[in-house]
């Protein structure tokens, strides 16, 4: 069956970078977009940016611009998602998503915390 | 940017009634590119319904979704103990993809 799972949880200190992967199994890797959304605690979801497995390209939103990479490895069919000079709100609970259509998502990963602390 | 309003916040109904869920976007929403999600604590999101009133593949048919442009419903009848989640709605027709904040629903 279709299948995402992510790396486990982290603990970056302000400033740092993380980089949080998403194994993907159970279907072609590079006939699906895979879209990363966080979760900051007891909050709702916010969408940061996809990948097309196939060619690699990506598109962010702007507030992400910058700080926000994601790349993906074929050899492994796993995504990566590299956030650098980690704030205090940025943590949050990461998922990465599989596109089945037009930007609808299923299944979703299980998601990873990111906590940035002091 | 889309913006999408949810409502009720919070929703507290008991087993075997119906629940309706709202959202509202900003501006149209092309397409009915519209997604719904249900969230159990401690769980990914899972997906309900796509293109406004598709279901997905699993989802009981207590699970329906309608609407068009900025208005669109999700409709859960008969509803049962394990519906209690967060529901979120999506629109993907227009970048950045935006969710609306939830509706929580609460089972009597």
């Amino acid at each position: 069956q279709v299948q995402l799972v992510q790396s486990g949880a982290e603990v970056k200190k302000p400033g740092a970078s993380v980089k949080v992967s998403c194994k993907t199994s159970g279907y072609t890797f590079s006939g699906y977009y895979i879209h990363w959304v966080r979760q900051a605690p007891g909050q709702g979801l916010e969408w940061m940016g996809w990948i097309n497995p196939n060619s690699g390209g990506t598109n962010f939103a702007q507030k992400f611009q910058g700080r926000f990479t994601v790349t993906r490895d074929t050899s492994t069919t796993t995504v990566y998602m590299e956030l650098t000079r980690l704030r205090s709100d940025d943590t949050a609970v990461y998922y990465c998503a599989r596109d089945i259509g037009w930007g609808w998502f299923d299944p979703w990963g299980q998601g990873t915390l990111v906590i940035v602390s002091s | 940017e889309i913006e999408l309003t949810q409502s009720p916040g919070t929703l507290s109904l008991s087993p075997g009634e119906r629940a309706t869920l709202s959202c509202r976007a900003s501006q149209s929403v092309s397409s009915s590119h519209l997604a719904w999600y249900q969230q159990k604590p401690g769980q990914a999101p899972r997906l309900l319904i796509y293109g406004a009133s598709s279901r997905a593949t699993g989802i009981p048919d207590r699970f329906s979704g309608i609407g068009s442009g900025t208005d669109f419903t999700l409709t859960i009848s008969r509803l049962e103990p394990e519906d209690c989640a967060v529901y979120y709605c999506q629109q993907y027709g227009t970048l950045p993809y935006t969710f609306g904040q939830g509706t929580k629903l609460e089972i009597k």
